[in-house]
């Protein structure tokens, strides 16, 4: 089965930046997408189509793909935005969706 | 502005079917180029896609679970279910429903969630 791979956890300081990377094989012909889930909250999406910016995310979240790899970038990380990362994506064929495995932001 | 209210029983036995239902309000379930989407947390792990369906009836499962899943639309009442049988522990987590829209290359990403419902699987 189809799998994307996701570090488990990335920490930072306030105001550096974050990165945040996802792999999959797919990845070079499927877009991937990105949900940040706060404690206890439902997932919001802040990066869809690999980089595009839904309105009302701030614009320090950023995403870029190339190759088999995914990255969200959080430019000027604030605490606000510790919280879990999912990436998101298909597999070739386009019709088994999988998210990655999370990936818990420190800000601190 | 969509939103998405998950509801159904908290605890359901064992070898039996859970039956979840999301309530869709602020747009009708029946209008635009939507799939309507459940996926599933354990506590304390990660989000796992459970599948979708279109208002026409068209259906996306995830392979792992397809054997146990149905996912069903009633525009009438402007809800979509979802039942899941033969439950185990295993099965317990956070439920939650949501609409995927299409993406510039037709493919489907989630966009608004409900808020989730916690189903407990246990005796």
């Amino acid at each position: 089965s189809y799998e994307l791979t996701q570090p488990p956890s990335v920490s930072v300081s306030p105001g550096q930046t974050a990165r945040i990377t996802c792999s999959g094989d797919a990845l070079p012909k499927k877009y991937a997408y990105w949900y940040q889930q706060k404690s206890g909250q439902a997932p919001v999406l802040v990066i869809y189509e690999d980089s595009k910016r839904p309105s009302g995310i701030p614009e320090r979240f950023s995403g870029s793909s190339s190759g088999t790899m995914a990255t969200l970038t959080i430019s000027g990380a604030q605490v606000e935005d510790e919280a879990d990362y999912y990436c998101y994506s298909t597999d070739s064929s386009g019709n088994h969706v999988v998210f990655g495995g999370g990936t818990k932001l420190t800000v601190l | 502005q969509v939103q998405l209210q998950e509801s159904g029983p908290g605890l359901v036995k064992p070898s039996q079917t859970l039956s979840l239902t999301c309530t869709v309000s602020g747009g009708s379930i029946s209008s635009g180029s939507y799939y309507w989407s459940w996926i599933r947390q354990p506590a304390g792990k990660g989000l796992e896609w459970i599948g979708r369906i279109y208002t026409s009836g068209s259906t996306n499962y995830n392979p792992s679970l397809k054997s146990r899943v149905t996912i069903s639309v009633d525009t009438s009442k402007n809800q979509f279910s979802l039942k899941l049988s033969s439950v185990t522990a295993a099965d317990t987590a956070v439920y939650y429903c949501a609409r995927a829209l299409p993406d510039s290359s037709g493919y489907y990403y989630e966009t608004n969630w409900g808020q989730g419902t916690l189903v407990t699987v246990s005796s």
